[in-house]
């Protein structure tokens, strides 16, 4: 069956970065795009971006331009999301999710917890 | 970047009342929308996507329509398990974008 692994949670300063994993099993990694989604408490879904895992090509929302970085490694079937210069409001649930291409999201991870706190 | 608009913002419904969330965008987007039902501490789960299209395993009581910038979710019988918070998507644009979400609550 498709899973969605995430990484567990962190607790950053401002200022520093994170990274999360997101390791996938159940299906051929590279034929489905990963997105990456974040909710910050009570508010909406915000889509960050997306990589495709076949070429490596990524794209951005314009909100997190320079300051989000989509990777892979298709060894270990896994993508990661690392987030720079992080503040307060990017304490959120990060969510990974599968997408055929720029579609919409079958699978989800679980979510993992960013706290951003001095 | 294309806006999405949900209304209600919360809904309050009986079980066993027919509920229809709509949701807008600020331009067309053919078919290209989903919808989700999320549930407290959970992560998103897909129920609908091309607009009408029911994700394998959801139950038939749920269904979507519409095209171009005007959409529905309904569910024609609502159960106890359906009281959540349900979200719509685009994805029409490189830049996937959601809708605020509507609550769904016990009346």
């Amino acid at each position: 069956q498709v899973q969605l692994v995430q990484s567990g949670a962190e607790v950053k300063k401002p200022g520093a970065s994170v990274k999360v994993s997101c390791k996938a099993s159940g299906y051929t990694f590279s034929d489905y795009f990963i997105h990456w989604v974040r909710q910050a408490p009570g508010q909406r879904l915000e889509w960050m971006g997306w990589i495709n895992p076949n070429s490596g090509g990524t794209n951005y929302a314009q909100k997190f331009q320079g300051r989000v970085t989509l990777t892979r490694d298709t060894s270990i079937s896994t993508a990661y999301m690392e987030l720079s210069r992080l503040i307060s409001d990017d304490t959120a649930m990060y969510y990974c999710a599968r997408g055929l291409g720029s579609s919409w999201n079958d699978y989800w991870g679980q979510g993992t917890l960013v706290t951003v706190s001095s | 970047d294309i806006q999405m608009t949900q209304s209600p913002s919360t809904l309050s419904a009986s079980v066993g009342d027919r509920v229809t969330i709509t949701c807008r965008a600020s331009q067309t987007i053919m078919t290209w929308l989903a919808w989700y039902q999320q549930k407290p501490g959970k992560a998103p789960n897909l129920l609908i996507y091309k607009a009408s299209s029911l994700e394998g395993g959801v139950p038939s009581r749920f269904s979507g329509s519409g095209s171009g910038t005007e959409f529905t979710l309904t569910i024609s019988s609502l159960q106890p398990d359906d009281f959540a918070t349900y979200y719509c998507q685009q994805y029409n644009s490189y830049s996937p974008t959601f809708g605020q979400g509507t609550k769904v609550e016990i009346k």
